[in-house]
């Protein structure tokens, strides 16, 4: 059974502060993992997946197997920051994704 | 581009009406959708995930005959809350996937906000 695991319901930062949203998963192949984010009033939409290695408003997620985590990274949050944050996995071969209970971020000017 | 369309955002209805949600992709062909329930301050709850032309698959605890799914081409596919109760007041999310190789990342529609009296 494919699980995601986000420990945190809630982060409060202050702007420019770093920023780590911890995701933990399981699951017995190789997954897909991805970050959505649902800013105040607006639908979810995809921040940014594990296999495009790429730095979305300067977030990032590195895929840590041995550690089985894909937690998300910003050096210095900024106040547009604030949103929930939901880490997904989907497993190779199946495509039905399984989604973490969201963390929700909120950063303080 | 990659735009789902989810309407209506919004019903209010009696208890005892059947409601229909739909999820269209307007720019894209999606060979699967699937379809969320989020409660308050809760992630969201994979209800089914519909494929185009065969049944819906629906996730443990979640009944077929109460949630009927048609997703009759590859653009659309629709949710009926049929004889709605009080208890099924959420938010419902439909999702949409492009077609082609699995395990792409999953367009959103707005969500509908079912309220039953």
């Amino acid at each position: 059974a494919q699980r995601v695991t986000q420990p945190e319901k809630l982060l409060s930062v202050f702007k420019g502060a770093p920023v780590e949203l911890k995701c933990n998963y399981s699951y017995s192949g190789s997954p897909e993992l991805f970050w959505y984010v649902q800013y105040s009033r607006q639908r979810l939409q995809l921040l940014l997946r594990h296999i495009s290695r790429e730095s979305i408003k300067g977030f990032t997620a590195d895929l840590n197997k041995g550690e089985t985590s894909f937690h998300l990274k910003k050096p210095f949050a900024q106040e547009e920051d604030s949103a929930m944050y939901y880490c997904a996995l989907s497993g190779r071969g199946s495509y039905i994704p399984t989604f973490g209970r969201g963390t929700s971020l909120i950063v303080h000017p | 581009g990659a735009v789902v369309s989810q309407h209506p955002s919004w019903v209010i209805c009696k208890s005892g009406t059947s409601v229909k949600i739909e999820c269209r992709s307007l720019d894209f062909q999606a060979t699967t959708m699937f379809w969320y329930r989020q409660f308050p301050k809760q992630s969201l709850m994979l209800m089914a995930t519909s494929n185009e032309g065969s049944k819906a698959t629906y996730e443990q605890g979640v009944e077929k005959d109460k949630f009927l799914i048609n997703h009759a081409s590859l653009t659309l596919s629709t949710l009926t809350v049929t004889s709605a109760h009080p208890e099924d007041s959420s938010f419902y999310i439909c999702s949409a996937q492009i077609q082609g190789a699995g395990n792409q990342p999953q367009h959103f529609g707005d969500g509908t906000r079912l309220s039953i009296l």
